[in-house]
């Protein structure tokens, strides 16, 4: 079974920290997506990485997904208080529509 | 804008009822699934749908059934409901590849009696 352990699972920082948060696998993924929840809310799309290696950039958010396609990471440069919210890693398994989540990182940006 | 709706915000049941949830996605896609999130242990897939009348078993099946008999539309049925059913539930749609955005509801809050 393929398993996608984040971490931290919680976080709690002040505006204008960076912080990083951690997606990881013994399996393969040929791709991986990173989502942003809020309360309330369904999961919404922030990135979909492919490549190993890969780094995508948005705004101030730095997703990178590992040489050998098992791990990632998103990084978030001077944290502000919208940043706030469930950030959740899914990645797609080989042969199948099947995306497998990761357990998700509960972020809180204080003023 | 993709627009998945769910039909119920929030539900209470008893156990041992049958129990409906709805789905309907208004953009076309041929994908469509349904998860269980509960705290720390993330989004679990229940069943998911590649097409009309497909389906098939994601990582938690046991005591759920589901129903796709329009491409719009796809139900997650409860044969039985238990307590243990008790969860947040979140229904999604993509296009064919994968690399394409899963497009989620806002979510069911089910809790059984």
């Amino acid at each position: 079974t393929q398993l996608l352990e984040q971490s931290p699972q919680f976080l709690s920082i002040q505006e204008g920290e960076n912080l990083t948060v951690y997606c990881n696998s013994s399996s393969v993924f040929s791709s991986l997506q990173w989502y942003r929840q809020e309360p309330g809310e369904g999961p919404v799309l922030l990135v979909t990485v492919v490549t190993g290696g890969e780094v995508k950039k948005l705004k101030r958010l730095t997703f990178q997904f590992g040489d050998a396609r098992k791990d990632s990471s998103l990084h978030i440069t001077a944290a502000q208080t919208g940043d706030t919210g469930l950030y959740l890693c899914a990645g797609a398994a080989s042969g199948t529509y099947k995306y497998i989540f990761g357990t998700g990182t509960r972020l809180k940006v204080l003023a | 804008d993709v627009k998945v709706t769910q039909s119920s915000r929030y539900l209470v049941k008893r156990t041992g009822e049958k129990v409906f949830l709805e789905c309907v996605q208004d953009m076309d896609h041929e994908n469509m699934f349904w998860y269980r999130q509960d705290p720390g242990l993330g989004l679990r897939l229940i069943y998911f749908s590649y097409d009309v009348k497909m389906k098939e078993k994601g990582d938690i099946p046991e005591g759920y059934s589901v129903s796709r008999e329009k491409k719009e539309r796809f139900s997650l049925i409860l044969e039985s409901a238990s307590t243990n059913q008790t969860s947040m539930y979140l229904c999604a749609s993509n296009q064919g590849t994968k690399l394409l955005a899963q497009h989620f509801g806002d979510g069911t809050r089910l809790s059984i009696l």
